[in-house]
């Protein structure tokens, strides 16, 4: 089992719809969590991190973390196309190391 | 400021030669990660230095990958008899060392595309 899993996509909205964008680890004891947006032929640039329980709030871009389900989402409300892009969840496990794990991403299209 | 680079963008090596990829962090960052990253999956983690040190290096797939970070600053990344299943993304990431209990923000070069022929 890899250890963050997310919806390869693609996934396609309208322009104006929220997009919802899930992701799960196996790791109980991991304390962080990113979503880092990445554009095509780009690198990953971050979007939010999250640590706690709960809903974190930015713009347009929500982030939702559920420990016990160990469960960690991003609303993005508004879609417009220039979100078109492939949506990153990375988590750092327990064990000292700073290295983050990553999901292999979710493909997003916001249709005009 | 400046954000973290890396050269060269591009190489192209051919099988069975040396490789070496450079990353030039945001100033001032203590930590330093190299990433792998394959067509259509999510960057896979292949080592970390805090400063010099190389703190964790467990994914490194193989004896012919080799990291340092000699003055705590610029990083190599050198791949030895390059394969063709070397060919991926080598991002390069840096971040402070805030000692909130938490994992620090990671920025990101743009990348070195390696490919192997």
């Amino acid at each position: 089992q890899k250890e963050v899993e997310q919806n390869s996509g693609p996934l396609s909205v309208p322009e104006g719809a929220i997009a919802s964008l899930n992701c799960t680890y196996s790791d109980r004891g991991s304390q962080s969590f990113f979503w880092y947006r990445q554009y095509s032929g780009k690198s990953p640039e971050l979007i939010m991190f999250i640590y706690s329980n709960g809903d974190k709030e930015d713009g347009r871009f929500t982030a939702q973390l559920n420990k016990a389900s160990q469960y960690v989402s991003l609303l993005i409300r508004d879609s417009q196309p220039s979100d078109s892009a492939t949506y990153l969840c990375a988590v750092n496990t327990q064990g000292g190391s700073e290295k983050l794990v990553f999901g292999k991403g979710t493909k997003l299209t916001v249709n005009p | 400021g400046a954000g973290v680079s890396q050269s060269p963008r591009y190489k192209v090596a051919k099988r069975g030669q040396d490789v070496a990829l450079r990353c030039d962090p945001i100033s001032g960052h203590v930590s330093l990660f190299w990433y792998q990253q394959a067509l259509g999956q999510g960057p896979e983690f292949l080592t970390y230095f805090q400063n010099e040190a190389q703190l964790d290096k467990s994914g490194l797939p193989s004896d012919r990958f080799f990291a340092e970070r000699p003055e705590g600053s610029v990083s190599t990344l050198k791949i030895q008899r390059t394969q063709q299943e070397d060919s991926a993304v080598y991002l390069c990431a840096s971040s402070p060392y805030t000692l909130t209990g938490h994992a620090d923000t990671q920025y990101f070069g743009p990348g070195t595309r390696l490919t192997v022929l």
